[in-house]
């Protein structure tokens, strides 16, 4: 069964520091990664895609990177601002499914820029 | 990218109703999910709903608790049955785009469900 973890599980910063947020899962078989963003109380915001044949993905200040066959991937946020608060999670979604969209989540970052 | 709405926003039932959320999307899709967000918890997923066909459910979850209907291509419902305050979750509805290789999900803002 694919399990998912982030670290760390809260992280406060200062803002304008840049920032990496970590991703790991135990079974390499899968189609994609995807990061997505959660405000407190609202759905969430799909952020990033990585399949499983790219290695990263850049959004703006996001960066995304994946190394399939060590099981991680992280999340690089370069000059953070009081708006990039919120919870960011990771989920990943099988391979060789009938469907991709089977995700499996971790627990997520909240994340706090202070000004 | 798809753009989801659910109703209710929000809502504050009685042990023991049921109460049925509506997902809607702006585009046909093949592929819906249903996922709960327990207080202080990731996600879980429901179920995945095909249209025209029964309703795919995970281990824990059980038909007769959260019957699902999925009458086109764009709409499905979720009704969460017999509520207990266990049942006192976020449930978000997500959709795949297809289109390309990708699978991108996309979620609705999703349904705060309280159960007193």
């Amino acid at each position: 069964k694919q399990e998912v973890t982030q670290i760390p599980a809260a992280l406060s910063v200062p803002e304008g520091e840049n920032l990496v947020l970590n991703c790991s899962f135990t079974d390499s078989a899968i189609y994609n990664l995807q990061w997505f963003r959660q405000d407190p109380g609202k759905g969430l915001t799909s952020l990033l895609l990585i399949q499983s044949s790219q290695r990263e993905q850049t959004s703006g200040r996001l960066n995304a990177s994946l190394d399939k066959s060590s099981g991680r991937s992280t999340l690089y946020i370069a000059a953070s601002q009081p708006g990039d608060s919120a919870t960011y999670l990771c989920a990943v979604s099988e391979a060789g499914g009938t469907s991709y969209g089977k995700l499996t989540f971790g627990q997520g970052t909240i994340l706090t820029v202070h000004p | 990218s798809a753009v989801i709405s659910q109703k209710p926003s929000r809502d504050i039932c009685q042990r023991g109703t049921s109460l049925t959320i509506q997902c809607q999307v702006d585009s046909q899709v093949t592929m819906m999910f249903w996922y709960r967000q327990q207080p202080g918890q990731s996600l879980t997923l429901i179920a995945t709903a095909n249209q025209g066909s029964e309703a795919t459910y995970e281990s824990g979850f059980v038909i007769d608790k959260f019957p699902i209907s999925r009458p086109n291509l764009t709409f499905s419902t979720l009704t969460v049955s017999n509520m207990s305050p266990e049942d006192s979750s976020i449930y978000l509805c997500s959709v795949e785009d297809d289109r390309g290789r990708a699978y991108e999900q996309y979620f609705g803002p999703g349904t705060r469900l309280t159960v007193t």
